[in-house]
């Protein structure tokens, strides 16, 4: 086991609705990554969060947003879903700082449908 | 931009044979790449890394090559057993946030 837990484990919405995942890292990571993984395909960085600040953010529209917050907890929102946002959403955590190649340690993510 | 390509796509092997999966890598920056097994519904899970000061490295089974000037890294997996059965993703980082991934490997172990 990681450590990291994900909630909730598979989600069911609708075309335009929002969305709110949930990750809860191990004491002491400071660094949390958000990374979507479509069917049969490998991870897409999402964002990064260092001390509750954005660190670093992939190729993904303003719609997907995040927070971190001081209990080593972060959060991924998603506004006016579209379909090709079902994925798995996978939150990572790590014990370095950026930059330090630091390990990625995952949860075991959010299966998101969009009908 | 940056990519990581992986092959190939799906690997069957008999029980005891060996596997490899090969990735390519396009950001001459990069200098870590960390190999994740990820089995069917559950999270990626960090096997082996190898950072670019190292040429290769090992454990027990596995083993991680890297070529920098050919921008090629490869996993091996010696004397394969069926719980190796699963998807094996390859990565690259070059000390930023983020990770960029190759689209994956199935591997099948056949008893």
């Amino acid at each position: 086991e990681t450590g990291v837990t994900q909630s909730p484990t598979h989600l069911i919405k609708t075309r335009g609705q929002q969305v709110t995942l949930r990750c809860s890292s191990q004491s002491g990571h400071n660094t949390v990554s958000w990374y979507q993984q479509a069917l049969g395909q490998g991870p897409q960085f999402i964002f990064q969060y260092y001390r509750e600040e954005e660190n670093g953010r992939g190729n993904f529209p303003p719609r997907f947003s995040g927070l971190q917050f001081p209990n080593y907890s972060s959060e991924l929102n998603v506004n006016a879903l579209e379909l090709d946002d079902s994925a798995l959403y996978l939150c990572a955590s790590s014990l370095e700082a950026p930059g330090t190649n630091e390990k990625l340690f995952f949860g075991s993510g959010t299966q998101l449908s969009v009908l | 931009g940056e990519n990581v390509e992986q092959h190939p796509s799906t690997l069957s092997v008999q029980e005891g044979d060996s596997a490899v999966i090969k990735c390519t890598y396009s950001d001459s920056a990069s200098n870590y790449f960390p190999w994740y097994k990820q089995e069917l519904g559950k999270r990626p899970q960090l096997i082996i890394d190898i950072r670019s000061n190292v040429g290769e490295k090992k454990d027990q089974r596995i083993a991680v090559t890297l070529n920098k000037t050919a921008k090629h890294f490869s996993l091996h997996i010696t004397e394969t057993q069926p719980e190796d059965s699963a998807v094996y993703f390859c990565a690259a980082s070059h000390g930023t946030y983020k990770y960029i991934f190759g689209t994956g490997t199935r591997l099948k172990v056949l008893a």
